[in-house]
Formats: C-alpha cells, sequence, structure tokens
C-alpha cells in the first residue's frame, strides 16, 4: 500500500467553480503535511502547509482530518492559471525519517473556460 | 538567485553507459536531495545530504550513487544506466532550522529527463 494516495484525475473544472479533492496517509505518527503545486513538465512548488486546525490561503483551503488520515484542497474561483497537478506530501518526522517527506502522486485539475 | 540549478536538462543514453547528473543551490541550505518522478508514483527519494560531508540512502538508492562534493553541489551519479532508470529526476535542497531541525519545505530545481535506451 502506498504511504500517500491521490485520487488522480483529471477534475475538470469551469472557470470560477469550486474543486475539492482529498489524499490519504497511511502513517497515524506523520506530523506534517503539505501540498505541493506542479505544472506539466515542471517542477514542485510549495502551495501551502497544512495545519491542524485547517488553513486558508486566499482562494486555497486546506484541512487535516487526523481521525481519518486525510487531508483535503479547496480551490475557490478557480482560474485557468490554476490547472496544474497537486501534490499530497506528508512528513513523519521521527529520527530515521528526517527530512524524508513522502509524496502522493498527484491529483490532476483542469479548469476549462 | 537562481535556486537549484541542475545540468543537463535532457538525456539520452544506452544501456550501460555511466553519467552524471550535476545539481548547486545558493540559498545556502544544508540539506540537499535527489528524486525520481514516474509516472503514477509520486516522488521518490534516491539519496540525500543532511549537510556538506554526509550522504544517505533514500528509498530507492540502488544503482545510483552521490557526492556532496562542496555546501552548494550535490551530484547523482549512474554507473552502468538501465532502461529502469529511466525517469525524470529533481534535485532539492532544504535549509536547517532551529535546533538542527530540517524544515520542511524543498527547493527543487527544474528537472533532468532522462532516457535510456
Amino acid at each position: 500500500r502506498k504511504e500517500v494516495e491521490q485520487d488522480p484525475g483529471p477534475f475538470n473544472v469551469p472557470e470560477g467553480a469550486t474543486v475539492a479533492f482529498n489524499c490519504t496517509y497511511s502513517n497515524s505518527a506523520s506530523q506534517s503535511f503539505f501540498w505541493y503545486r506542479q505544472d506539466c513538465r515542471k517542477e514542485p512548488k510549495l502551495l501551502m502547509s497544512v495545519y491542524s486546525s485547517g488553513n486558508e490561503d486566499g482562494r486555497f483551503t486546506a484541512q487535516l482530518n487526523r481521525a481519518s488520515q486525510y487531508i483535503s484542497l479547496l480551490i475557490r474561483d478557480s482560474k485557468l492559471s490554476d490547472s496544474a497537478t497537486y501534490l499530497c506530501v506528508v512528513n513523519l518526522v521521527t529520527t530515521d525519517s528526517w527530512g524524508k517527506l513522502q509524496f502522493g502522486a498527484g491529483t490532476q485539475v483542469v479548469v476549462t473556460p | 538567485n537562481a535556486g537549484v540549478t541542475q545540468t543537463p536538462k535532457f538525456q539520452v543514453l544506452k544501456t550501460g553507459q555511466s553519467m552524471t547528473l550535476q545539481c548547486a543551490q545558493d540559498m545556502n541550505h544544508n540539506s540537499m536531495y535527489w528524486y525520481r518522478q514516474d509516472p503514477g508514483m509520486g516522488l521518490r527519494l534516491i539519496y540525500y545530504s543532511a549537510s556538506e560531508g554526509t550522504t544517505d540512502k533514500g528509498e530507492v538508492p540502488n544503482g545510483y550513487n552521490v557526492s556532496r562534493l562542496n555546501k552548494r553541489e550535490f551530484s547523482l551519479r549512474l554507473e552502468s544506466a538501465a532502461p529502469s532508470q529511466t525517469s525524470v529526476y529533481f534535485c532539492a535542497s532544504s535549509e536547517e532550522g532551529l535546533a538542527g531541525v530540517v524544515t520542511d519545505t524543498q527547493y527543487f530545481g527544474p528537472g533532468t529527463r532522462l532516457t535510456v535506451l
């Protein structure tokens, strides 16, 4: 079983609409959670960290559900420029897993005019 | 600042050939990483270097070697390339936070697209 699992999509979203998707993680000891964004044939870049109480960054809202071991990302008022693959990233943070992030395979979002 | 740079951007090798992928960062980060990304799979850690002079294996180290040449540079070597090593390779770096704890944000280079025939 993969450590971090995501629905690969694609999620086809009309411009201006809202889209949300989840990511599940297998290790309950995971401590840090992130969403990275990866444009086609480009490098991943940090979109936002995910905090226990949930957090927003502009049109993006991230939530963490430790009991069910998933994190979510919601994008409001989608823009064409939001088209990308969103990578769910989890950090276990133990002496053995120092700095070793676990990446999901990504969820593709396609925003259409 | 250029951030993290990688060379080459593209490479085609024949089975059995060797090559070195170069990576450099100008952010004064202590920690550097090499990942590979394959379709349908998340990035997988090949090797990492917590600080200059140290390297450790990641999840998929077989067939690779690394050298942390100095604080800026971290190279990845394929001694005898195999078709299974066809992939996109990303180098990344991260800064060291308080009390030596590595922060979570990793900065990635643009990647090297490697094809092994």
